[in-house]
């Protein structure tokens, strides 16, 4: 099992349309939560982090996080065609807490 | 406020080859970790530096090193290229150690090894 896991997608979504991204981890006790957003032939770039269980909201951004069933999610409402592109979770873990990185799931929003 | 700005952008070395890349953090920013991002793998681990010293090392081998300098620049050096070195090297830096806070990612170097 791979400590850290994404739909690779390609998750397509309406524009105006609500996109979720879903993640879920290994290592229980894990303690920080992060989304990343890289557009192609980008470097990634944060957009949310949250560390304890619910919801933390930041615009259009939901960063929703379950502990007890080990995954984070990142909800995109009225999502723009401008949202198009890799949406990276990272999970600190293990003893020496090394940031453990998914590989991404595509979104493409459709105008 | 300046990024995190990474030299140089692109590279082509030959196999057997020795790089040094270089990464200079956000002003004041005095924690640098290194990625190695490939397709297949994702961003993987390398090291992270805190005012000078080694805070945590992935499982790359020993060709893999790096240093911090005293203003807080990173050096990343990879001796003996391999083909399978070719990927996208990510600097990103932190103000504060460890992978509690998050990252500002620089622009990136990308390793072509013929």
């Amino acid at each position: 099992q791979k400590e850290v896991e994404q739909n690779s997608g390609p998750l397509s979504v309406p524009e105006g349309a609500i996109a979720s991204l879903n993640c879920t981890y290994s290592d229980r006790g894990s303690q920080s939560f992060f989304w990343y957003r890289q557009y192609s032939g980008k470097s990634p770039e944060l957009i949310m982090f949250i560390y304890s269980n619910g919801d933390k909201e930041d615009g259009r951004f939901t960063a929703q996080l379950n502990k007890a069933s080990q995954y984070v999610s990142l909800l995109i409402r009225d999502s723009q065609p401008s949202d198009s592109a890799t949406y990276l979770c990272a999970v600190n873990a293990g003893n020496n807490r090394k940031l453990i990185w998914g590989l991404g799931t595509s979104l493409a929003v459709n105008p | 406020k300046a990024g995190v700005t990474q030299t140089p952008r692109y590279l082509i070395k030959t196999r057997g080859q020795q790089v040094t890349l270089s990464c200079s953090p956000i002003s004041g920013h005095r924690s640098v970790s290194w990625y190695q991002q490939t397709p297949g793998q994702g961003l993987q681990f390398l090291f992270e530096y805190f005012s000078e010293t080694q805070r945590n090392k992935g499982n790359f081998p020993g060709r893999f090193s790096g240093r911090q300098f005293s203003n807080s620049r990173s050096e990343m050096n990879v001796s003996t290229l391999e083909l399978g070195d070719s990927a996208l090297y990510l600097c990103a830096s932190s103000s504060l150690a460890g992978t509690d806070y998050g990252y500002t990612f620089g622009s990136g170097t990308r390793l072509t090894v013929v």
